[in-house]
């Protein structure tokens, strides 16, 4: 089935260690994003991605690396977790940057990670 | 920068009545926009979108959202509410010129039977 695929689903981190969460599409879509979704924030943009090879900042991108090394995988790092850095993030990819704007693109989302750092 | 705010946080209506969620968008130019449904634990589904064109937008689950561009306004509506639209509601904005997509800060809508 066509979509977006995150990995782990779950995980409980210690704070201080490396962490990278994983992101693959098999929709051929140019462009990517990573969220992380948090009570009364909403989903805030980490970084994002038009196409492969290129990455931009989004709104809250410090403490967090990805790298877009082809079309359909769009790894997100933590370099050394501390506890604010729980929360659920979501990855989503559109055909198109900026959510997709064509009529016939949308943005598609994961089923979300959910992170604890402790 | 754009941005996107939702006034509503959480919302209470009653199975059957009329629904309106508020979203107010900040961009120079014309923006892309975008309401997102999420269920309880699970990820984000488009509602509907509004590039251009129309300014009143049919989307799924018997939704739509009108586009004023003199209030800076995309708010979601739907005649009568069924007690499955219980959720998190999010307005997006997504421009071409910055390649981002943002979201407010999210609606939680709850309906009593």
């Amino acid at each position: 089935i066509a979509g977006i695929t995150q990995a782990p689903t779950s995980q409980i981190l210690a704070a201080g260690r490396r962490m990278t969460l994983r992101c693959t599409q098999d929709m051929r879509h140019n462009a990517m994003y990573w969220y992380r979704q948090d009570l009364g924030l909403g989903l805030r943009l980490i970084h994002y991605s038009n196409t492969a090879g290129t990455t931009g900042k989004g709104e809250v991108p410090d403490g967090y690396s990805v790298s877009r090394a082809n079309t359909d995988d769009f790894p997100l790092t933590l370099a050394s977790a501390v506890p604010s850095q729980t929360s659920v993030y979501f990855c989503a990819s559109s055909d198109s940057p900026g959510g997709g704007t064509t009529d016939d693109t949308e943005a598609f989302f994961g089923q979300g990670t959910r992170l604890t750092v402790v | 920068a754009q941005s996107v705010t939702q006034p509503d946080i959480h919302i209470t209506v009653s199975e059957g009545a009329s629904l309106e969620l508020r979203c107010n968008y900040s961009y120079g130019a014309t923006p892309y926009l975008f309401w997102y449904v999420q269920s309880p634990g699970q990820g984000l589904q488009l509602l509907l979108k509004y590039f251009s064109g129309d300014t009143l937008v049919q989307g799924i689950k018997g939704f739509e959202a009108e586009f004023k561009r003199s209030q800076s306004s995309f708010n979601l509506r739907k005649p009568s509410v069924h007690w499955s639209d219980a959720a998190e509601y999010f307005c997006a904005v997504g421009t071409v010129n910055t390649d981002k997509l943002i979201f407010g800060t999210g609606t939680r809508l709850q309906v009593f039977p």
